[in-house]
């Protein structure tokens, strides 16, 4: 299984909005609505943002927000701050009871 | 509070051996699904394992089959994984995760991870 395509690194400045991308195949992505982002600061466990694509755990501020089209998913965080600054990683179901993962993408607030 | 404590990382040769633990507490561990996760130095994530609530269902990623086992212990709130002809390409942190109930497409609870080096 491939891994998924997200860009290295996105930066943007406090109150802005970015969005990072996250693309697949057809047997991945494109075949399941599973996608979930996990954000993880350096040295840390990482932590769950948004699972099933679009849904947001218990806690989780409504500034971050995700979205699908075809074999792309998108995370977007409205309002950037400080405390966003992390790496942040993609992951899919992929049939079989597998996850297929991004290689992570570090946004950097400016 | 949901805490999962990841041990048993360390230095091993490659061809070597190493026994991951993973001890949980603050939910039913017996009625949840467990992976192991592992991240390579400076890498993104990789899903190597995973097993259902009662060990009825057991899954490795390709990379792993065959050398890596994982097991449970539900009377003592416990994940492992036994770790056979290690390979450099196996220095990562691992960690263990949770996946939530009637879902096993996400993880909603990580340990802080342990760190196994493959190095002569």
């Amino acid at each position: 299984q491939s891994a998924l395509t997200q860009p290295a690194s996105v930066s943007g400045s406090p109150g802005q909005s970015i969005t990072i991308s996250c693309t697949g195949t057809s047997s991945d992505i494109g075949g399941y609505n599973l996608v979930s982002w996990y954000q993880q600061h350096p040295g840390k466990a990482p932590k769950l943002m948004i699972y099933e694509g679009t849904k947001r755990p218990s806690g989780i501020s409504d500034r971050f927000s995700g979205s699908k089209s075809g074999n792309t998913a998108s995370l977007t965080i409205s309002g950037l701050q400080a405390e966003d600054e992390a790496d942040y990683h993609c992951c899919s179901y992929a049939g079989s009871t597998t996850l297929v993962f991004g290689g992570g993408t570090k946004l950097t607030v400016l | 509070e949901v805490q999962l404590v990841e041990s048993g990382g360390g230095l091993v040769k490659p061809g070597g051996s190493l026994r991951l633990s993973c001890a949980a507490s603050g939910f039913t561990f017996s009625s949840y699904s467990m992976k192991w996760v592992r991240q390579a130095p400076g890498k993104g994530l990789e899903w190597v394992s995973s097993i259902s609530s009662t060990s009825s269902y057991i899954y490795h990623a390709d990379s792993v089959r065959g050398r890596f086992t994982i097991s449970r212990d539900n009377a003592k709130n416990s994940l492992f994984l036994q770790m056979n002809s290690l390979r450099a390409e196996d220095t990562a942190v691992y960690y263990c995760a949770r996946a939530p109930l009637g879902a096993f497409w996400y993880l909603d609870s990580w340990g802080q991870g342990t760190l196994v080096t493959v190095s002569s």
